[in-house]
């Protein structure tokens, strides 16, 4: 049971390029979440999603794009990378919008 | 307001002793309150979570204190050990959504 999977690990981009940072959970988890983490600002959160099909903004979505066509996978999508996104990266998960989310491992993404 | 604020920053406490951080909300409507325990490199991991009809939750060392009318509530690390060094998280959790305080960089010296 991996529960939530995120990839990659480490990423370094230039300003200005567009990728994709993977997440996928296997606990059948209906909510799934993307938050930002800086040094002494906490995790702030990105986007947001309540099932298949179904995301809204959180905090800081600027810059970002989300989808949700399965239950399994939510990629966050940086459109034109800027210094600014530096930041650690995490996914997590909850089977109800009630209920503690479970967090991925986190991607570093530094941006030049 | 979706602020949680957190205190302190960082936190020094000799092993054996209690470490205790507090937050603050204002928002009404969030409806679960989680702690989570951060070691460098690795994600958040659930410590313990209360909800707001509940005044006091324990589960082993680990206590959450809630007063729902003042909006606060803290966490108290009983008999702290060099193994709880890490960044401690409240949040408040509402339709999905968890709102971080700032963190709390705990440090237990043998």
């Amino acid at each position: 049971n991996a529960g939530v999977t995120q990839t990659p690990k480490f990423q370094v981009l230039k300003t200005g390029q567009s990728m994709t940072l993977q997440c996928a959970q296997d606990m059948n988890h209906e909510y799934m979440s993307w938050y930002r983490q800086d040094p002494g600002m906490g995790l702030r959160l990105i986007h947001y999603s309540v099932g298949a099909g179904i995301t809204d903004q959180g905090e800081v979505p600027n810059g970002y794009n989300v989808s949700r066509s399965t239950t399994e996978d939510f990629p966050l999508r940086l459109l034109s990378a800027a210094p600014s996104q530096t930041s650690v990266y995490f996914c997590a998960s909850s089977p109800t919008g009630a209920q503690p989310q479970h967090f991925g491992d986190g991607t570093r993404l530094s941006i030049l | 307001q979706q602020q949680v604020k957190q205190s302190p920053q960082s936190l020094i406490v000799q092993k054996g002793g209690i470490s205790i951080i507090n937050c603050a909300y204002e928002n009404t409507a969030f409806d679960y309150f989680p702690w989570y325990q951060q070691f460098p490199g690795k994600g958040p991991a659930l410590l313990i979570a209360i909800r707001p009809d509940v005044s006091e939750k324990k589960e082993g060392r680990f206590t959450i204190s809630f007063n729902k009318s003042a909006k606060q509530f803290s966490l108290h690390i009983m008999d702290s050990q060099p193994g709880d060094s890490a960044t401690y998280f409240c949040a408040a959790g509402w339709r999905g959504k968890l709102i971080f305080g700032q963190g709390t960089e705990l440090s237990v010296k043998p």
